[in-house]
């Protein structure tokens, strides 16, 4: 079975700090792995995905992820943070013989002025 | 473009009453749906998805169901509400092309069982 583990349910940086959301996976066949974000009421937003290409993956809002098959890693980063980042971050995992996708806990984003 | 619509919004439902949520897709035909439940402080389950038409898969042992009538139309439902069944619902779509398609996800709808 695939999962994903979101280390940290709270982050806390200042505005214009460098923002790091860990994400571990597991999975026993080559995965895609998403970032979602999710705004206090609102449903989710894709940030980015990694689906076998390129290992750095670029998003929107200025994120970005790097997969890394030998730590099972898919962490989210952004240079400087703003406030309007503030929100919920989700990973999740999925493969080419699954219908459905597995999503962590969730990290709470918060953006200090 | 496709767009995804939830109804309702919010809802505030006594224990033991009924429960349908409705979700529909416009822009798209034969999409994978998807509801998921989000409780308070913790992250997505799936709740059930469809491949099809009167095609619904359970994740998850519960007191609610799920259908699909139409193509675009997915009905997430319950007999007798729980306590527990209080949360943010999420209905997504994918298409069906690959595996790594996005899953796109509807405003969502806060219910409340008191």
């Amino acid at each position: 079975a695939q999962s994903v583990t979101q280390l940290g349910s709270h982050v806390s940086v200042s505005e214009g700090a460098l923002v790091l959301l860990r994400c571990n996976y597991s999975s026993s066949v080559p995965p895609y792995l998403f970032w979602y974000v999710q705004y206090p009421n609102q449903g989710l937003q894709l940030l980015l995905k990694y689906t076998s290409a390129a290992t750095l993956v670029k998003g929107i809002n200025g994120f970005e992820a790097e997969f890394k098959k030998s730590e099972t890693s898919f962490h989210l980063t952004k240079p400087s943070a703003h406030m309007s980042d503030a929100a919920e971050y989700f990973c999740a995992v999925t493969s080419y013989n699954n219908n459905d996708m597995r999503f962590g806990a969730g990290t709470r984003l918060t953006v200090k002025p | 473009s496709q767009t995804i619509h939830q109804w309702p919004a919010t809802l505030v439902q006594p224990v033991g009453s009924p429960l349908s949520l409705e979700c529909t897709v416009e822009g798209t035909s034969n999409p994978n749906l998807y509801w998921y439940r989000q409780a308070a402080g913790r992250g997505l389950q799936l709740l059930f998805y469809s491949v099809g038409i009167g095609q619904i898969s359970s994740e998850v042992p519960q007191n609610l169901s799920a259908s699909r009538p139409q193509d675009r139309q997915f009905i997430l439902s319950s007999k007798k509400l729980l306590l527990s069944d209080s949360g943010f619902y999420l209905c997504a779509w994918s298409g069906t092309s690959h595996r790594s398609d996005t899953q796109y996800f509807g405003p969502g709808t806060r219910l409340t069982v008191l």
